[in-house]
């Protein structure tokens, strides 16, 4: 069936330094690739999102890029701070019904920002 | 203030016992999803509706029954819960129109325990 895999599971990087997380899909109709970030006990939170109509997406500090032949998309945090430690997902929209999709999320990456 | 609420937040229950856990949201959005959150982080889809009379079940087979007879109401029902459902139950929505899933808002969660 579809699935995201997503890695690493756990990554910790020190305060100033970039962070990458990958995920890769299974489903080639996927298009659209949002990623949510989680904070200790709280709700997660859409941070940013990429169609697959375009490569690349940047909001300050963090940025997504896709590549649809390979179906891989990857979040990068540059100059991390320790307010970035957080669980972060992927996920991938998969057509349903040929009418409307749902989300299928990765695993999550807990990312400590050691300061 | 739109947002999405869930009800209870926490709950500690004995095995056999049926629990609804409630969610309302204030948004107008036509698609809402419940996730099961495990301990581990992975967010599984159990249920979604489409809108009104709409529910159908998602990826991670579930015990647990929902309705959807308003727009802003979509509970989840246990008619007898175990300790394997003990687990952190996220309720969300998106506004997504056609073929669009749209953000998800997700609510704060409840936290069931089954003893």
């Amino acid at each position: 069936g579809e699935n995201v895999e997503q890695h690493p599971s756990t990554l910790s990087v020190q305060e100033g330094d970039s962070a990458v997380i990958k995920c890769t899909y299974s489903d080639s109709a996927s298009n659209y690739f949002p990623w949510y970030k989680q904070e200790l006990g709280k709700r997660p939170q859409l941070i940013i999102d990429i169609r697959s109509n375009v490569g690349e997406k940047k909001d300050q500090r963090i940025a997504v890029t896709l590549n649809k032949t390979a179906k891989h998309f990857s979040l990068h945090i540059t100059e991390t701070q320790p307010e970035d430690s957080a669980v972060y997902f992927c996920a991938a929209s998969i057509e349903y019904g040929g009418a409307t999709n749902k989300l299928i999320f990765g695993t999550g990456t807990l990312l400590a920002v050691q300061p | 203030e739109a947002d999405i609420y869930q009800t209870p937040r926490y709950l500690v229950i004995g095995t056999g016992k049926k629990i609804t856990l409630e969610c309302s949201q204030t948004m107008g959005h036509d698609k809402m999803y419940w996730y099961q959150q495990d301990p581990g982080m992975e967010l599984h889809l159990i249920h979604y509706s489409y809108g009104v009379n709409s529910t159908e079940k998602g990826d991670l087979s579930s015990e647990s029954t929902v309705s959807r007879i308003r727009t802003e109401h979509f509970p989840l029902t246990l008619e007898s819960a175990r300790p394997s459902h003990t687990s952190q139950y996220l309720c969300a929505s998106s506004e997504g129109a056609g073929m669009n899933t749209g953000e998800l808002f997700f609510g704060e969660g409840s936290r069931l325990t089954v003893l």
